[in-house]
């Protein structure tokens, strides 16, 4: 089976512009998680879909957003990008119901200049 | 209180021995306590979880020890080997919620 997919894996982005980055969950997994990781703040909780609603969401600003499809694949968005936000954007899926045990991706390593 | 406090921040073991991290929390509300590790380059993949209602949890070299009076939790390595050099997570949520709350990361480097 294969695992969670995330496109791109590196990205170079300036302040300002924004960017969206994907997420293809595990097959059969409805949930998927964003979370960013960076050396100063860890790996902290961005949102989570579950057949196309968001049902929890972090302590990010407004800039962040997310959508999921109907089939399961999920994007991010950031929008009005700055320095701060260059992180590794890591995407995680699971069934959605009945477990919590959550599989992630490889992430996307997001630079802003 | 949503917090998952973990030490040590680094750990150096040589090959062989038992590796040991810790992690308490807070909030009694958390009913499920996995541990991640990651590689560098890679994301994190779950190792082993616990549920407050289990004491241990014990998967071939990795065994999860839980105090729920404490609020502490720890990871311990048995026969510690060099490729299980890197960093290991802890995290914690709560019942129905997706949301990981993870502690800040161990380090760790097995010495051959």
């Amino acid at each position: 089976k294969a695992g969670v997919t995330q496109t791109p894996r590196y990205l170079i982005k300036t302040r300002g512009q924004q960017v969206t980055l994907s997420c293809s969950p595990i097959s059969g997994h409805r949930s998927v998680s964003w979370y960013q990781q960076t050396p100063g703040q860890g790996l902290q909780f961005l949102f989570e879909y579950f057949s196309e609603t968001q049902r929890n969401k972090g302590n990010f600003p407004g800039r962040f957003s997310g959508r999921q499809f109907s089939n399961s694949r999920s994007e991010m968005n950031v929008s009005t990008l700055e320095l701060g936000d260059s992180a590794l954007y890591l995407c995680a899926s699971s069934f959605g119901q009945g477990t919590e045990t959550q599989y992630f991706g490889p992430g996307t390593r997001l630079l802003v200049l | 209180q949503q917090q998952v406090k973990q030490s040590p921040q680094s750990l150096i073991v040589q090959k062989g021995g038992i590796s040991i991290i810790n992690c308490a929390y807070e909030n009694t509300a958390f009913d499920y306590f996995p541990w991640y590790q990651q590689f560098p380059g890679k994301g994190p993949a779950l190792l082993i979880a616990i549920r407050p209602d289990v004491s241990e949890k014990k998967e071939g070299r990795f065994t999860i020890s839980f105090n729920k009076s404490a609020k502490q939790f720890s990871l311990h390595i048995m026969d510690s080997q060099p490729g299980d050099s890197a960093t290991y997570f802890c995290a914690a949520s709560m019942f129905g919620s997706y949301k990981l709350i993870f502690g800040s990361g161990t380090r760790l480097l097995v010495r051959p």
